[in-house]
């Protein structure tokens, strides 16, 4: 079984400040960890993915995750926000053993004031 | 240029009435989704298929059907057994195991007039 909790319904920032996004996920497999960006009547896209290869992950956009296995979290950062980077964002698990379908959380909102 | 694509992007529907939203994928991905997404409870997965001529239910599948004829194509039927069938609707695809990301077609909002 496997489930994600996103720990943030909405998350408001200032431009140029940083931005933390939190998920936390439990797996009974070793797990793949992604994160979504989806912006309004849109698609989702791909920030970055954690597959068992190094715990600190860069994606597009200057975001980048950290994958901890010991506290079964992996939180979204940006060290500055920029108003483009308002959307909804989603935290999601699949597992290698079992049943590979993707489990999404949520999803949080970021609002980014100028 | 790989993809995938959805259409329409707007569809609206009279109550009693089937719909059909197309969703077509150019990446050779073996594995196929369609969600549903409201406002604020993020993806809900209707069906998926991970083989052509397979396809499995997911969490909230009453009310639509799929059929997945060719690699390419997975359309899903919104019936009129679907109570509340205005949304957001998205497809993926993947290359079907657990390492590998979804790509995702632009949606198609339904509505229901």
């Amino acid at each position: 079984a496997q489930s994600v909790t996103q720990l943030d319904s909405h998350v408001s920032v200032s431009e140029g400040t940083p931005v933390l996004l939190r998920c936390n996920y439990s797996s009974s497999y070793s797990p793949s960890l992604f994160w979504y960006v989806q912006h309004p009547n849109k698609g989702l896209q791909l920030l970055l993915k954690y597959t068992s290869a190094a715990t600190l992950v860069k994606g597009i956009n200057g975001f980048e995750a950290e994958f901890k296995k010991s506290e079964t979290s992996f939180h979204l950062t940006k060290p500055s926000a920029h108003m483009s980077d308002a959307a909804e964002y989603f935290c999601v698990v699949s597992a290698s053993g079992g049943s590979y379908i993707p489990t999404f959380g949520r999803g949080t909102s970021l609002i980014v004031h100028p | 240029d790989g993809g995938i694509t959805q259409s329409p992007k707007y569809l609206f529907r009279k109550e009693g009435q089937n719909v059909t939203l197309s969703c077509e994928q150019n990446l050779n991905h073996d594995a196929m989704y369609w969600y549903r997404q409201d406002p604020g409870q993020g993806l809900r997965l209707i069906y998926y298929s991970q083989i052509v001529n397979d396809f499995q239910k997911g969490d909230i599948a009453e009310g639509y059907s799929v059929s997945r004829e060719k690699k390419e194509s997975f359309p899903l039927t919104v019936t009129s057994a679907q109570k509340n069938p205005t949304a957001f609707y998205l497809c993926a695809s993947s290359r079907g195991d657990s390492y590998n990301e979804q790509f995702f077609g632009p949606g198609t909002r339904l509505t229901v007039l």
